[in-house]
């Protein structure tokens, strides 16, 4: 069965450094997410991606956080200068059906900021 | 802004008796109601969703229920079992707007 995959595992950074977390969804998904959690707490929305564009965004995506889609097969969440807050697990997904539909999570990425 | 509770935050039943989690939402306009679990350091697993225009939905041990007027659902799991530990989040959705609850978690006493 096919599966979101993501890469790296665990990414360690300095505080003020770039990353980039990659995601590869599922092949014939149209619909595409990033999601962070916190050690411990909930689940949070970042952003969604559609036909190379966001359409929705949450507050916590500000103007540090960008997305892309650089080919037909892999989708990137970029942090310009990260800050130690920015330590969660970052997880991709993505959906045949969109705003209705099932999401279909990544692995995750631990991402240390220190 | 929207608002998702989840209730209780901690559940501990027994081996074999039913567990129910609750999840209230404040935007009339959700229409698609999922719940997920998460096992410990892993990703967040779909197990049941419903739509605006369904009030139940059962697939095996696990049923949820919608009540759209009083915008709550609620997750049912009958005849639980030891892999039935993990936390179970709620997240309603209006269109690509997503919110998930803070979790329940649910443990299995033997």
């Amino acid at each position: 069965e096919p599966e979101v995959t993501q890469t790296p595992s665990h990414q360690v950074t300095q505080m003020g450094q770039e990353v980039i977390l990659r995601c590869v969804p599922i092949s014939n998904h149209l619909y595409f997410y990033w999601y962070r959690q916190i050690l411990g707490q909930k689940v949070e929305f970042l952003v969604s991606f559609y036909n190379n564009e966001i359409s929705e965004k949450s507050e916590i995506f500000d103007d540090q956080f960008s997305v892309e889609r650089p080919d037909g097969s892999n989708f990137t969440l970029k942090i310009r200068s990260t800050k130690l807050e920015d330590s969660a697990m970052y997880f991709c997904a993505s959906s045949p059906q969109g705003p209705r539909g099932e999401q279909y999570f990544g692995p995750g990425t631990r991402l240390t900021v220190t | 802004g929207e608002n998702v509770e989840q209730h209780p935050s901690t559940l501990s039943v027994q081996e074999g008796d039913s567990a129910v989690i609750k999840c209230t939402y404040s935007d009339s306009a959700s229409n698609y109601f999922p719940w997920y679990k998460q096992e410990l350091g892993k990703r967040p697993q779909l197990i049941i969703d419903i739509r605006s225009n369904v009030g139940e939905k059962k697939d095996q041990r696990i049923a949820v229920t919608l009540n759209k007027t009083a915008k709550h659902f609620s997750l049912h799991i009958t005849e639980t079992q030891p892999e039935d530990s993990a936390v179970y989040f709620c997240a309603p959705r209006r269109d690509d707007k997503i919110i998930f609850g803070k979790g329940t978690r649910l443990h299995i006493l033997p």
